[in-house]
This record gives C-alpha cells, structure tokens and sequence, in this order.
C-alpha cells in the first residue's frame, strides 16, 4: 500500500545533541511537510517542500532545517535540540499545494535529555 | 484570521452518536478536514467537504457545513470504543498549502 513512512517512532537525545528524523512516502507526491505537535496541543507547520523548493514558516526557529535529497524522502533537522523541542513530529504529504488532501505518516516521538 | 475552535473533550455512551463541533474563521477555506488521532499515533484522515457542500455521509460519518456560521460538525453513528481518539478538524484555504488545525476534540466512549 502506498504511505507515508516515518523512521525511527521514538528518538531519544540530548540536551543540543544534533538528531535527524526521517519520512519516505511511497505516494509519488510532490509536496512533504513536517509539523511539530506538542503535548495536547494540535499540529504546527514547521515548512513544506515543493518538489526541491522549500518554504520555511515565519515562525519556525533556525534550530530546525530540513533537506529533500529526491522526492521519496525528506529529513528534519534539529542541529541543537532544547527542552522545548520534545514533541511529536510528523510528516505529511500531498499531490500538489492547492486544496490537496495531506496524507500524515505515524510520526516520530522526540524526547530530549 | 485563521483561528479554528473546538470544544476540548466529548464523551458518550457505546452505541450513541457523537457530534463534534468546529468553528472556523476564514471565509475563504476551500476545504474542510476532519482527522483523528489515536494515543502516540498520526493523524488519520476521516473525510472531508469542499466549501460548496452542505452535507458529506461516509458510512458511520457524517460532516455539515454551516458556511453563514462558519461551522462544522462531526456525527459518528453507533460510536464503539475503538472511536476513542482526538479529533481535529483543519481548513486549507486552497492560497497555500497550510493546514489550520483546532485545538482538537477528546471523545471518550464509555461502556
């Protein structure tokens, strides 16, 4: 079945210890985005990728970077995690930007140390 | 704006139906999501309605769309236990590719 992956579900780190987290998708979209949520809060956009274009949020810190290295995969970032980025970060995905459905993956639990 | 609001915890008997309510603010939303959410899970899409719908029926699921009030709803038919989740609802307003969630909706499924 077509999906969105994401590896590992729970990544433990440390106080600004650099971590990768990592989404694939099997959907042959052309648009992945990666949402912060916070425990009972809902879903933040962090930025999305449009084919190789990326789109950073205003208010998404420098803390977090992102790369698209083909159209399967695109990694998060975090080069210096902080108390405050333990969250759960899922990834997403959809055909096109305009009024697409995003389809999410499981997501991956960060808890920082 | 963009604020998307929705009452905090919801909880029914087995075999009732639920309705979880939404209300959004931007006028201009094209789509409207209903997404549930398991414990420690992703989010799971549901169903949802283009902007010139009143009304969508997907098997236990039914969404309306009040566009004068700015309101949406979810009704889950004969609700069973595995229906104990979040549910958020979210709006793309078709400009860009963000999703606007609510705050998200705890429905309790009690026996």
């Amino acid at each position: 079945d077509a999906m969105v992956i994401q590896n590992p579900r729970y990544q433990v780190t440390q106080f600004g210890k650099p971590v990768t987290l990592s989404c694939s998708q099997t959907l042959n979209h052309n648009v992945m985005y990666w949402y912060q949520q916070k425990s009972s809060q809902a879903p933040k956009l962090l930025f999305h990728y449009y084919d190789k274009d990326f789109n950073n949020e205003a208010d998404t810190p420098d803390n977090f970077q992102s790369r698209r290295p083909n159209t399967s995969f695109c990694f998060l970032d975090i080069r210096s995690p902080g108390l405050g980025d333990a969250a759960m970060y899922l990834c997403a995905t959809s055909r096109d930007t305009v009024a697409e459905t995003q389809y999410f993956g499981p997501g991956t639990r960060l808890l920082v140390l | 704006g963009e604020d998307v609001e929705q009452s905090l915890f919801l909880s029914v008997r087995e075999g009732d139906s639920s309705v979880i309510n939404c209300t959004y603010t931007d006028s201009s939303s094209t789509y409207l999501y209903w997404y549930k959410q398991e414990p420690g899970a992703g989010l799971q899409l549901l169903t949802y309605i283009f902007s010139n719908m009143d009304m969508k029926q997907d098997q236990r699921l039914t969404v309306l769309l009040n566009k004068k009030d700015k309101h949406l709803s979810l009704r889950i038919a004969d609700t069973q236990t595995g229906d104990s989740a979040i549910y958020f609802c979210a709006e793309n307003t078709g400009t860009a590719s963000k999703l606007t969630f609510g705050t998200g909706t705890r429905l309790q499924v009690t026996l």
